[in-house]
């Protein structure tokens, strides 16, 4: 999981701004995700992508847009449409056809 | 849908004692459980995980125990230490899932006493 960093590790947004939180990935996985996890809670799934150019939404996909135009890179972008968007939002890749996800270290947004 | 319960959602243990996490799954097709430990504002990290050709699985003081009747699996941890002290996930991929899609329990907060 070395190879999998997110950026930034803090973010402030005021009300009504749009985000968008990196995750890059350096160890020729084809499947990335993206997850939220709120205080004391378990992680629920964002968005996830098996291949470029290609993605599907998860369980909470409201409010939040993806894109996979690389292999390495799945950006999270945090629109004004989600109305309680703070959180810790870990991203994840695994090998192809595999089971184990890796995660990143994660980005901790808050809403002034 | 799919659904993965885990209990107990706290647990405390004296120092060197075990500690026993249980979870059960809801589609009988699942096929690849793992474990992850969470430490406060860090990144879950696999510590463990089993496929249901296998029954049990042991990496010195952890232990993963799968009952496929009964749909359900357990974490053991053997003469618990401080560092044990941390939220703890079970997991279940549903078979046929292209994108390894994982369904995680609630957490268990374990919390070492010494």
């Amino acid at each position: 999981d070395g190879g999998i960093t997110q950026s930034p590790k803090y973010l402030f947004r005021k009300e009504g701004q749009n985000v968008t939180l990196s995750c890059e990935q350096n160890l020729n996985h084809d499947a990335m995700y993206w997850y939220r996890q709120d205080p004391g809670q378990g992680l629920r799934l964002i968005y996830y992508s098996q291949i470029v150019n290609d993605f599907q939404k998860g369980d909470i996909a409201e409010g939040y847009s993806v894109s996979r135009e690389k292999k390495e890179s799945f950006p999270l972008t945090v629109t004004s449409a989600q109305k309680n968007p703070t959180a810790f939002y870990l991203c994840a890749s695994s090998i192809p056809g595999g089971d184990t996800q890796y995660f990143g270290p994660g980005t901790r947004l808050t809403v002034l | 849908g799919e659904n993965v319960e885990q209990h107990p959602s706290t647990l405390s243990v004296q120092e060197g004692d075990s500690a026993v996490i249980k979870c059960t799954y809801s589609d009988s097709a699942s096929n690849y459980f793992p474990w992850y430990k969470q430490e406060l504002g860090k990144r879950p990290q696999l510590i463990i995980d089993i496929r249901s050709n296998v029954g049990e699985k042991k990496d010195q003081r952890i232990a993963v125990t799968l009952n496929k009747t009964a749909k359900h699996f357990s974490l053991h941890i053997t003469e618990t230490q401080p560092e044990d002290s941390a939220v703890y996930f079970c997991a279940a991929t549903p078979r046929g899932s292209s994108a390894s899609k994982i369904i995680f329990g609630s957490g268990t907060r374990l919390s070492i006493r010494p």
